[in-house]
């Protein structure tokens, strides 16, 4: 049973660009979440996601961050408009029901020059 | 968000029992506490995590106080591949599934 995937492993973007960060859950999870980890920092929760649906996105920025989890296919955090803070780790983690243990990928590291 | 207090560091031996403290005196009937640990550049690996009693997996022990209020994680044997930092996670089964990460312990492992 393949973990949790996230691709890609190393993003690099300009100021400005757009950043689209896949997550494949583990087989037979349906929840994901998204966690993000500044240098030198803690995790931090973003968003909590349900096939279709967000339910929590209590620790999402107000602009330019959006996350999905369509009925096929991976979850996509899609960062807009790049800035030099949004340089960090970003990791996933999914579960197989609400509250079960999370499983986490092994990460994406965005660096925005 | 229930709050989890750890100490920042701690070091030991290779081969020799670790023994990770927290306390968690503001838990509630209904949080699990959680154990996960991240070496270095990987993301968060699940450890262990209990309710009321203790628990043993292949990876380590959870030893949870009568009154619920702290906990202890127990490597048997470390090894160098265990230095990490260690969070200990109250999750409350209730409320929002998010998992709320303090600093941690740094645990590291002399040879």
């Amino acid at each position: 049973n393949a973990g949790v995937m996230q691709n890609p492993r190393h993003l690099v973007r300009r100021r400005g660009q757009e950043a689209r960060l896949r997550c494949s859950p583990m087989k037979g999870h349906s929840h994901v979440y998204w966690y993000r980890q500044l240098p030198e920092e803690g995790l931090k929760f973003m968003v909590y996601l349900q096939k279709e649906n967000i339910i929590d996105e209590s620790g999402m920025p107000k602009e330019r961050f959006s996350a999905e989890f369509p009925k096929e296919g991976p979850s996509i955090l899609r960062i807009q408009q790049v800035v030099r803070g949004d340089s960090a780790a970003y990791f996933c983690a999914s579960s197989p029901n609400r509250a079960d243990t999370q499983y986490f990928g092994p990460g994406t590291r965005l660096t925005v020059l | 968000d229930a709050k989890t207090t750890q100490p920042n560091s701690m070091e030991s031996n290779e081969e020799e029992p670790v023994h990770l403290p927290c306390n968690h005196s503001t838990i509630s009937g209904t949080d699990y506490i959680h154990w996960y640990r991240q070496l270095p550049s990987q993301g968060p690996e699940y450890v262990i995590h209990g309710l009321t009693s203790n628990v043993n997996n292949r990876m380590a022990s959870l030893a949870i106080a009568e009154d619920r209020k702290s906990s202890t994680l127990i490597l048997h044997r470390a090894t160098l591949r265990d230095a990490a930092v260690y969070y200990c996670i109250l999750l409350i089964i209730q409320g929002a599934q998010k998992l709320v990460f303090g600093q941690g312990t740094r645990l590291t492992i002399n040879p």
